[in-house]
């Protein structure tokens, strides 16, 4: 069965902190994606990365980077130098390859960063 | 392009009244899903379609039922809302074809109160 953990349930930071999200995923394919989404105290989803199973470069985007390791299960996102407009609930999600591309979704990890 | 839109954004029902949800997307995508959103328990599947005319059953999809008659569009419903299906709906859409995306594309959510 799928399964992705996000152990952290809420973090706080002081702005200019960095900060790791860690993200675990349990899966019986050999070929899957992960997935990173932002949602902001508005509400929406908003996409941040997508990694294929058999890509295990890291990925970095401004403040934003991405850390997988498949010996680890683990798909961990970190920003540096925090500020207070990343302030949201952050999930990890997975998706089996072919078929139905449905997501499991991790339950969320809650970024409070403060002034 | 609108992309995926939701109607309504918000509900109050009072239990035992039906209603239905409407998910429009104008991506020409294959896929679509509805999932719920619950504190504490990230956003879980409760039904799902990979094509016109065509649904299936998510993770949680007791109490619930959809219809897929058009491409655009994907409905949920609820014959007899009960308290526990208080949450955030949000639907989402994907192309079937992997070479353009992997990522499911979302609506910015439905707030539904059952009291």
């Amino acid at each position: 069965a799928q399964k992705v953990t996000q152990a952290q349930t809420e973090i706080s930071v002081v702005e200019k902190e960095d900060v790791t999200l860690d993200c675990v995923y349990e899966t019986r394919d050999t070929t899957y994606y992960l997935f990173w989404y932002k949602q902001p105290p508005s509400g929406e989803l908003v996409f941040l990365i997508r990694r294929n199973s058999f890509d295990e470069q890291n990925e970095i985007s401004g403040r934003y980077s991405w850390n997988f390791q498949k010996s680890t299960s683990s798909f961990n996102f970190t920003i540096t130098a925090s500020q207070v407009v990343d302030s949201a609930v952050y999930f990890c999600a997975l998706s089996e390859a072919g078929g139905t591309y449905k997501y499991i979704f991790g339950t969320g990890t809650r970024l409070k960063v403060l002034a | 392009n609108a992309g995926v839109t939701q109607t309504p954004k918000f509900r109050v029902l009072k239990t035992g009244q039906s209603m239905t949800l409407l998910c429009a997307q104008d991506m020409n995508h294959e896929y679509m899903y509805w999932y719920r959103q619950d504190p504490g328990m990230g956003l879980r599947l409760i039904h799902y379609s990979v094509g016109e005319g065509t649904t299936a059953k998510g993770e949680v999809p007791d109490g619930y039922n959809v219809s897929r008659l058009k491409k655009q569009n994907f409905l949920l419903g609820l014959e007899s809302a009960a308290p526990s299906q208080t949450s955030v709906y949000f639907c989402a859409s994907k192309n079937r074809d992997t070479a353009l995306s992997y990522e499911q594309y979302f609506g910015p959510g439905t707030r539904l109160t059952v009291t």
